[in-house]
């Protein structure tokens, strides 16, 4: 069993402030993925980082897998109350059929 | 709208009822993931076809709970004789590569 560990659990922030979660691990990924569920919704994909060192961008979220592939964050600038969620950091091990989740962070984005 | 499509959305059954969840993948996408989630959790894995092939099945699955794809289209759960720690979200999945999974909104299993 590949173990995903997200920190912090919980993270509740001004709007406007930066914040970023970790998700790291002892095992090698294949590839990572970001998604970010609502209550009572399924996750939605937000990114998947494949190449060690890789970053994405996607408006104020950025995306980082290092170098080792085994860890990941995620960063988001000038954070919005639109961006209150759980989000879930998940990844396929090499010859791995299934995607193991992480626990997930709880973002609270205040207005 | 051809996103991942799960029914019930909700369902509330006594203990020891059985239940069956469906799944209607996106269109073309021959994997197919059946994953639950509870209060707090990340989604946990319990079973992946590919077309109609069941290629993989979690320790979590049980004997109570079985999972087909018949025709390698849209999928069922069912869990036989329910018990109060079944319930939970069950989400289904599904994607055309590994890579790109996509989600359907949950059923929620509420056992009583």
């Amino acid at each position: 069993t590949q173990l995903l560990e997200q920190s912090p659990q919980f993270l509740s922030i001004q709007e406007g402030e930066n914040l970023t979660v970790y998700c790291n691990s002892s095992s090698v990924f294949s590839s990572l993925q970001w998604y970010r569920q609502e209550p009572g919704e399924g996750p939605v994909l937000l990114v998947t980082v494949v190449t060690g060192g890789e970053v994405k961008k996607l408006k104020r979220l950025t995306f980082q897998f290092g170098d080792a592939r085994k860890d990941s964050s995620l960063h988001i600038t000038a954070a919005q109350p639109g961006d209150t969620g759980l989000y879930l950091c998940a990844g396929f091990g090499s010859n791995d059929y299934k995607l193991s989740f992480g626990a997930g962070t709880t973002v609270t984005v205040r207005a | 709208d051809t996103g991942v499509s799960q029914d019930p959305r909700h369902k509330i059954t006594k203990r020891g009822q059985n239940v069956t969840f469906r799944c209607d993948p996106i269109s073309e996408h021959n994997r197919l993931y059946w994953y639950r989630q509870t209060l707090g959790q990340g989604p946990e894995f319990l079973t992946y076809f590919q077309n109609e092939a069941q290629l993989e099945k979690s320790r979590l699955l049980s004997d109570r709970f079985s999972a087909e794809r018949p025709k390698g289209s849209f999928s069922t759960l069912e869990i036989q004789r329910t018990e109060q720690g079944d319930s939970a979200m069950y989400l289904c999945a599904s994607s055309r590569d590994r890579e790109t999974i996509y989600f359907g909104e949950g059923s929620w299993l509420t056992v009583v």
